[in-house]
């Protein structure tokens, strides 16, 4: 079946640091990869995706690239700020051509210090 | 603005009482999706719905149900609430016509309490 392994943390750096949120998967044929996250009080947005192999999905200055060979997404991002402390989900969807819900892994909360 | 509505952020309950949760989602999707949140074991499938009365069972069913009547109302239902559903439940829609990565969007969530 489908799985997900995150590192569970919690992650505490400081702000300005590099941050490298690790994604690993397990699942067949080729699964859309996404990164939610959660901001303490609310539900899960959607941070980015990637859909196939290389592809890179970003934004709010994260970034998180589809390695297949690797089976990984692991997120980054350049120099964190306060405003990034929340809890980061990595999830994949395989397509079944059904409804199934994404797989969630446990999820990473990051703690970041001015 | 694409949204989904859970009916309460905070509910307390007694140990077994029935309880609904409910989600609205104003997006025309066709699926939607009841997960339960718990620290260390992130999110788990509870149940979903990919038309009007319809139904599958996700990971971990037992002890709920669902009701899908209207395209966009999902209900959960603890029929005997436990002390061991205690929880922040979470519901999320999708439409796969709409993408084809079938992107959930979620609800703030409801933090259920069983005493």
């Amino acid at each position: 079946g489908n799985s997900v392994t995150q590192m569970e943390g919690p992650v505490t750096l400081s702000e300005e640091a590099f941050l490298t949120i690790n994604c690993t998967y397990t699942a067949t044929g080729y699964p859309s990869l996404f990164w939610y996250v959660q901001y303490p009080g609310e539900g899960l947005q959607l941070l980015l995706k990637a859909t196939k192999a290389d592809d890179k999905g970003s934004n709010k200055g994260f970034e998180a690239t589809y390695r297949k060979e690797t089976t990984s997404f692991h997120l980054e991002k350049g120099s964190v700020q306060v405003s990034d402390s929340a809890v980061y989900f990595c999830a994949l969807y395989n397509s079944g051509g059904g409804a199934d819900g994404l797989t969630f892994g446990k999820g990473t909360h990051l703690i970041i210090q001015p | 603005d694409v949204k989904v509505t859970q009916s309460s952020r905070y509910l307390v309950k007694r140990t077994g009482e029935k309880v609904f949760l409910e989600c609205v989602q104003d997006m025309d999707h066709e699926n939607m999706f009841w997960y339960r949140q718990d620290p260390g074991l992130g999110l788990r499938l509870i149940y979903f719905s990919y038309d009007v009365k319809m139904k599958e069972k996700g990971d971990i069913p037992e002890g709920y149900s669902v009701s899908r009547e209207k395209k966009e109302r999902f209900s959960l239902i603890l029929e005997s609430a436990s002390t061991n559903q205690t929880s922040m439940y979470l519901c999320a829609s999708s439409s796969p016509s709409a993408s084809s990565y079938n992107e959930q969007f979620f609800g703030p969530g409801t933090r259920l309490t069983v005493l």
